[in-house]
């Protein structure tokens, strides 16, 4: 079955870019839309945005100036970079899938990658 | 951004009580809510999607339902392996947002 595995580094100093690409094995990222959600210690999910496999993206306002999402279908993987990241970033990040975005009764996540947590401390 | 708030954020019952767990939106956002489960250490799960549509292979002791404004997901029946956070999320509108959490513990 179609599984998702974040990896990255755990460890990011405050002003620098958090770099983490998420691996889609057992199918292909054809005709869905991968996201990346985080969820700071104790506290709830936060979406960051999406990718089509086509590379067209949509993220999260709170977070747009500094995210960069992009794909690579030969690999079957796409990539989270987060720039100029400070303690408030420290989260676990999830990769996650969305069946769709047009249509509301598609935007739900059913299929998460076990997280990883990442950490921002100097 | 609509905001999703759940309530209680925890809740300790007993095995094979029913559970009833809240979730309202800041905007309406007719039945676009899906329910995730998270387990420690695990990732979210779905549950229910559509208010109360029923993931394949979730138990049917779960069940959403709800629209507009005001949802509610119930555990007719509290198992031991039901300990877990349980969150919901609005689908009507980007950014998608999810509430809190409500953790459910066994008593």
């Amino acid at each position: 079955q179609v599984q998702l595995q974040e990896s990255g580094p755990g460890l990011v100093k405050p002003s620098e870019t958090l770099s983490l690409t998420c691996t889609v094995s057992g199918g292909s990222l054809t005709n869905y839309y991968w996201s990346w959600i985080r969820q700071p210690p104790g506290k709830g999910l936060e979406w960051i945005g999406y990718i089509y496999y086509s590379g067209s993206t949509n993220y999260n306002p709170s977070l747009k100036s500094r995210v960069t999402i992009s794909v690579d279908t030969s690999k079957n993987q796409f990539s989270l970079k987060l720039s100029s990241v400070t303690a408030a970033d420290t989260a676990v990040y999830y990769c996650a899938r969305l069946p769709g975005a047009f249509l509301a009764a598609e935007r739900y996540f059913d299929l998460w990658g076990r997280g990883t947590l990442v950490t921002v401390s100097s | 951004d609509i905001q999703m708030t759940q309530s209680p954020s925890s809740v300790s019952a007993s095995v094979g009580d029913r559970v009833t767990i809240t979730c309202r939106a800041s905007h309406g956002i007719r039945s676009w809510l899906a329910w995730y489960q998270q387990k420690p250490g695990k990732a979210p799960k779905l549950l229910i999607f559509a208010a109360s549509s029923l993931q394949s292979g979730v138990p049917s002791r779960f069940s959403g339902s709800g629209s507009g404004t005001d949802f509610t997901l119930t555990i007719s029946s509290l198992q031991p392996e039901d300990v877990a956070t349980y969150s919901c999320q609005q689908a009507n509108s980007f950014p998608i947002t999810f509430g809190g959490g409500t953790k459910v513990e066994i008593k």
